[in-house]
């Protein structure tokens, strides 16, 4: 079984450009979250949608990111515009609630944003 | 206060010993709880989600104490390959977010 995959997997940019980040999902998951882990600190939330609708945004730094997951399967992560504080690598994860295994989350390879 | 804390390390041991970590949340409304393992540059994986009974996979035990609300992880017979920084994860809701600790950071000398 394919695990969650993201594009690109690096990118570099300059201040005041935009960038959009690619996550698809293992298949059939609903649920599907991203986070960033900035140099440093721990890894945080930023949103959760349940198929194509957002869950939980509570964790958007500001309105210069914009998800979406039209259709319910992959999702995009729109950057615009990027800020130096906006480096770091974003994960995205998807989950299947399971009645016994809870809702354990796997995590796609990150896309390492690095903004100059 | 951070909602979710461990102790960086880093933790160096030769192979074969056993070591623990633990990890304290500060929200008694937690419900469920993760260890993650995550390798340089690399996205985290799911080690083992703990359960109130406690749970064993190979090497691998992890706790819960909800009292005190700490999880614990321990690892017996090291070995190089355990060589990584774990995370501690926890979930307030069924569905929700995972809330990450730091991570505590392992070495396995020979």
């Amino acid at each position: 079984e394919a695990g969650v995959t993201q594009f690109p997997s690096h990118s570099v940019i300059e201040k005041g450009q935009t960038v959009t980040l690619r996550c698809d999902p293992i298949s059939g998951h609903d649920n599907l979250y991203w986070y960033r882990r900035v140099m440093g600190k721990e890894i945080k939330f930023l949103l959760h949608f349940v198929k194509e609708s957002k869950q939980d945004e509570s964790g958007m730094p500001n309105n210069r990111f914009l998800a979406e997951r039209t259709g319910g399967t992959y999702s995009t992560l729109k950057v615009q515009p990027a800020e130096l504080e906006d480096s770091g690598v974003y994960f995205c994860a998807s989950s299947q609630p399971d009645r016994d295994a809870g809702n354990e989350q796997f995590f796609g390879p990150g896309t390492r944003l690095t903004v100059l | 206060r951070k909602e979710v804390e461990q102790d960086p390390g880093p933790f160096n041991v030769p192979e074969g010993a056993t070591v623990a970590f633990n990890c304290t949340y500060s929200n008694s409304a937690s419900q469920s709880f993760f260890w993650y393992r995550q390798d340089c540059r690399k996205e985290p994986k799911l080690l083992m989600s703990v359960y109130s009974s406690g749970n064993e996979d190979g090497r691998f035990t992890a706790q819960l104490n909800r009292a005190s609300q700490y999880i614990s992880l321990l690892i017996r017979d090291s070995k190089l390959s355990d060589s990584a920084t774990y995370l501690c994860a926890v979930n307030r809701g069924s569905q929700g977010n995972l809330i990450f600790g730091k991570g505590t950071k392992l070495s396995v000398k020979p």
